[in-house]
């Protein structure tokens, strides 16, 4: 089992760029969770999917963050346009679960983005 | 979603035993109690869950008050790779499997 999968591993870009971030997650599972972490907030949940439909996005910061999961193999958050205040580490995790409960959460090693 | 509250900081030396506290009054009966810990510069991952009973794995022991307002992580002895930021989370039944992260306390082992 390869685990959960994201890339780019380090993503640095200049303001104004689109970035887009990707997860693969566990085959077989049927949720999916992105977080963002800095040092001032911590782990902070973005957006989550069950069965490749968004089911929660109101931790994503601004307009300018978009999440998708087109199968349940793949999915991509894109922030565009970048700002420096977006440089963070960004999670991808996903579960097998219905509804949450007792499932644990697998979590990809993460993509640090630096937004210059 | 129901609060934890947890020391900001905790050192222990290496084999010996660590006790991790955790304080959720406001629990709620559906609420389960999961503990992650995040290794320096990896992602979180499981360590434990229980919801009223003890509970023992490989990794720990989750004590849990017999009110369940508290519980306690235990890591019977302590080796240089438990260094880590250890989260205790409330995760209820209704909550699509999400979870909410806190501060969580930061471990130091000394040799």
């Amino acid at each position: 089992d390869a685990g959960v999968i994201q890339s780019p591993r380090h993503e640095v870009t200049e303001m104004g760029q689109e970035v887009t971030l990707r997860c693969k997650p566990i085959s077989g599972h049927n949720s999916l969770f992105w977080y963002r972490q800095t040092m001032m907030r911590g782990l902070e949940l973005l957006i989550y999917f069950n069965n490749n439909v968004p089911i929660d996005d109101s931790g994503m910061p601004e307009d300018r963050f978009s999440a998708k999961m087109p199968n349940a193999s793949f999915s991509t958050l894109k922030i565009q346009p970048s700002e420096p205040r977006d440089s963070a580490v960004y999670f991808c995790a996903s579960s097998l679960t219905p509804q949450g409960r007792r499932e644990k959460l697998f979590f990809g090693s993460g993509t640090q983005l630096s937004v210059l | 979603d129901a609060k934890t509250t947890q020391p900001n900081s905790m050192e222990s030396n290496e084999e010996e035993p660590v006790h991790l506290p955790c304080n959720h009054s406001t629990i709620s009966g559906t609420d389960y109690i999961h503990w992650y810990r995040q290794l320096p510069s990896q992602g979180p991952e499981y360590v434990i869950h229980g919801l009223t009973s003890n509970v023992n794995n490989r990794m720990a022991s989750l004590a849990i008050a017999e009110d369940r307002k508290s519980s306690t992580l235990i890591l019977h002895r302590a080796t240089l790779r438990d260094a880590a930021v250890y989260y205790c989370i409330l995760r209820d039944t209704d909550s699509w499997g999400k979870l909410q992260f806190g501060a969580g306390t930061q471990v130091v082992v000394t040799p």
